[in-house]
């Protein structure tokens, strides 16, 4: 099974600042990740897949880079409605997993 | 308008048994992988169990292997969850999600439903 771990688990930033979420894999996953946003009480929202592809009706501000086994999802300027839970999931085989999460919290 | 709606969650002694249905409109079910993800209270995302558009492979987190079985009913836009020998650590919100086309991603969720097991 492939663990990914992310890094850091809260990260507190105001808004306009950028955000660097880290992602990274036990064993590569060549670029088979996606980003995945949460707010409470919500499902989770599809942000990037492919590592660097951004899903339909995701802003620009939002971008994905890595391959292998280290990947960043970076957030250019934050937006009041982006602080919210961040995880990453592999697809690269069986089973799928997810990392444990980094919370972007308003400083 | 695309969406997926959970159906079937509730409290369950440890050892019982439960049967998730998820209903998908606004979309072609059958050219679909779909998918069942769940969140602990309080914990991060657990892939659960996936199964291919045609319906004839299925995959299974470790923790659930032999316990839980996916199927679908594409006649029925249907996905679902039979959950046997139910355990404390199941409890959680469980997700059904549909997989992005060619992908092992997940572009659509239903809003979830809650799994207690508890005696």
């Amino acid at each position: 099974e492939i663990v990914l771990t992310q890094s850091p688990a809260t990260l507190s930033l105001s808004p306009g600042e950028r955000a660097t979420l880290s992602c990274r894999a036990s064993q590569s996953v060549r670029s088979y990740l996606a980003w995945y946003q949460q707010k409470p009480g919500q499902a989770p929202r599809l942000l990037m897949y492919d590592a660097s592809n951004r899903a339909t009706g995701i802003p620009a501000r939002f971008s994905g880079s890595g391959s292998g086994t280290d990947f960043t999802l970076t957030i250019s300027s934050l937006e009041p409605e982006d602080f919210a839970v961040y995880y990453c999931q592999h697809r690269s085989n069986w089973p799928l997993t997810f990392g444990g999460g980094t919370m972007v919290e308003i400083k | 308008e695309v969406q997926l709606l959970e159906s079937g969650g509730g409290l369950v002694q440890p050892g019982g048994s439960l049967r998730l249905s998820c209903a998908a409109s606004g979309f072609t079910f059958s050219t679909y992988g779909m998918t069942w993800v769940r969140q602990a209270p309080g914990k991060g995302l657990e892939w659960v169990s996936s199964i291919r558009s045609s319906g004839g492979d299925t995959f299974y987190a470790d923790s659930v292997n032999g316990r839980f079985t996916i199927s679908r009913d594409s006649s029925k836009n249907n996905v679902y969850l039979q959950m046997n020998s139910l355990r404390p650590e199941d409890t959680a919100v469980y997700y059904c999600a549909r997989v992005i086309l060619g992908y092992w991603y997940f572009d659509v969720w239903g809003r979830g439903t809650l799994v207690t097991v508890s005696s």
